[in-house]
């Protein structure tokens, strides 16, 4: 089976602090995204990644980067924090035989006070 | 552009009685549909998928959706509803001419409760 893990699942920041929200993989899979998720709203994309040291934009990139450094790994970082990005952040993978679906990490709630 | 509607945010079913979570989509070509589960406060799960073939597809949990390519509809089914089965459903789709490397796009989601 697939796995995906966050590296929080529940985090609180203050407005303005540097925040890193990772995402670890075991299966090899070269594709991996981050999803803002709130309520009435679905799922929003942040930023995907087809490779090492490549991204892509998605739908809502503003106040957020990210950072593929190893394979197995992606990262999700807020410059700045403020208080609109309180949500909670769902990382995700797609790869090897399995090329159509999307696999999720438990997720990890973020609090900026 | 692909696009997914969730039209209910809300359906409650009593426990044993069947039911439906609807979805309509829109894409430029032929689609790959998916729909996940969210349980309190975890991650989404993968349910289901029509990629091609039989318009009735079997998943997780006793799920099934059925396919309708002239509606652009895939609803989600159960005959029998449990009260663990209450959760967020997500609807998602992707166009087949993408490559599968793309991300998929997902519905606004489906508060289902079944009550005992």
């Amino acid at each position: 089976d697939v796995k995906v893990t966050q590296s929080s699942r529940y985090l609180v920041k203050r407005t303005g602090e540097k925040v890193f929200l990772e995402c670890v993989q075991d299966m090899d899979h070269e594709n991996m995204f981050w999803y803002r998720q709130d309520p009435g709203l679905g799922l929003r994309l942040i930023y995907f990644s087809y490779d090492v040291k490549m991204k892509e934009k998605g739908d809502i990139p503003e106040g957020y980067s990210v950072s593929r450094e190893k394979k197995e790994r992606f990262s999700l970082i807020l410059e700045s924090a403020s208080t609109n990005q309180t949500s909670m952040y769902l990382c995700a993978t797609i790869g090897g035989l399995s090329t159509d679906t999307q696999y999720f990490g438990p997720g990890t709630r973020l609090t900026v006070l | 552009a692909q696009s997914v509607a969730q039209p209910e945010d809300q359906v409650n079913v009593a426990e044993g009685n069947p039911l439906t979570v609807k979805c309509t989509y829109s894409v430029s070509g032929n689609p790959y549909l998916f729909w996940y589960v969210q349980y309190p406060n975890r991650g989404l799960q993968f349910l289901l998928k029509y990629i091609t073939g039989d318009n009735l597809v079997k998943g997780s949990y006793g799920f099934e959706a059925e396919f309708n390519k002239s509606q652009t509809s895939f609803h989600l089914k159960k005959p029998s509803a449990l009260v663990s089965d209450s959760a967020l459903y997500f609807c998602a789709v992707r166009d087949i001419w993408n490559s599968g490397n793309t991300p998929l796009v997902f519905g606004k989601g489906t508060r289902l409760s079944v009550i005992a």
